[in-house]
């Protein structure tokens, strides 16, 4: 069975700091899909980047920077400069490849993350 | 720009009263959409898949007698929360894909309130 876990239920930071968001996944898959997600307070979920389990290579968008790592099943995500606009839940997502996409798509229980000014 | 578009975005209504919730695809067709159900500071479950011009598949768990799925074409899935009740109150979101292995589109959610 597939499994998402961000172990970090909260976050608070000071704007301008660093924060980084756990997420550690479980699959028995060899080809899949890791994800993240932004829900600001309005609801709507914001795609932020989508990784194909066969690449690797960490990831830099901006302030926003991921890091996988399949030795320890871990798509962790860093946010560089933290804003009051980056104040949201993040959520951390696992696909597998098959047909039906997004059938077997798994979220994590989310990170409430709140930047104060 | 969205391409998924999620209609209406917020509804409160009374206790018995049925509720339409709308997930079209806006440029692209979906012949698979899917429906979430997120309550207050919790993850999104996916609640069933939406099959277009067949019936809808539910997770274990939802009644599917009390949310009605209907893809009637491949631009649009409803969602029908049937005689709501407040426990039914909660976050309820769709997505659809593109094809197999695109990334999945979100609708930004209804919420919905029953009184």
């Amino acid at each position: 069975a597939q499994k998402v876990t961000q172990a970090q239920t909260e976050i608070s930071v000071v704007e301008k700091e660093d924060v980084t968001l756990d997420c550690v996944y479980e699959t028995r898959d060899t080809t899949y899909y890791l994800f993240w997600y932004k829900q600001p307070p309005s609801g709507e979920l914001v795609f932020l980047i989508r990784r194909n389990s066969f690449d690797e290579q960490n990831e830099i968008s901006g302030r926003y920077s991921w890091n996988f790592q399949k030795s320890t099943s871990s798509f962790n995500f860093t946010i560089t400069a933290s804003q009051v606009v980056d104040s949201a839940v993040y959520f951390c997502a696992l696909s597998d490849a098959a047909e039906n996409y997004g059938q077997n798509f798994v979220f994590g229980p989310g990170t409430r993350l709140s930047v104060l000014p | 720009g969205a391409v998924v578009s999620q209609h209406p975005s917020r509804v409160i209504c009374k206790s018995g009263t049925s509720v339409k919730i709308e997930c079209r695809s806006l440029d692209f067709q979906a012949t698979t959409m899917f429906w979430y159900r997120q309550f207050p500071k919790q993850s999104l479950m996916l609640m069933a898949t939406s099959n277009e011009g067949s019936k809808a598949t539910y997770e274990q768990g939802v009644e599917k007698d009390k949310f009605l799925i209907n893809h009637a074409s491949l631009t649009l899935s409803t969602l029908t929360v049937t005689s709501a009740h407040p426990e039914d109150s909660s976050f309820y979101i769709c997505s659809a894909g593109r094809g197999p292995l695109a990334p999945q589109h979100f609708g930004d959610g209804t919420r919905l309130s029953i009184l």
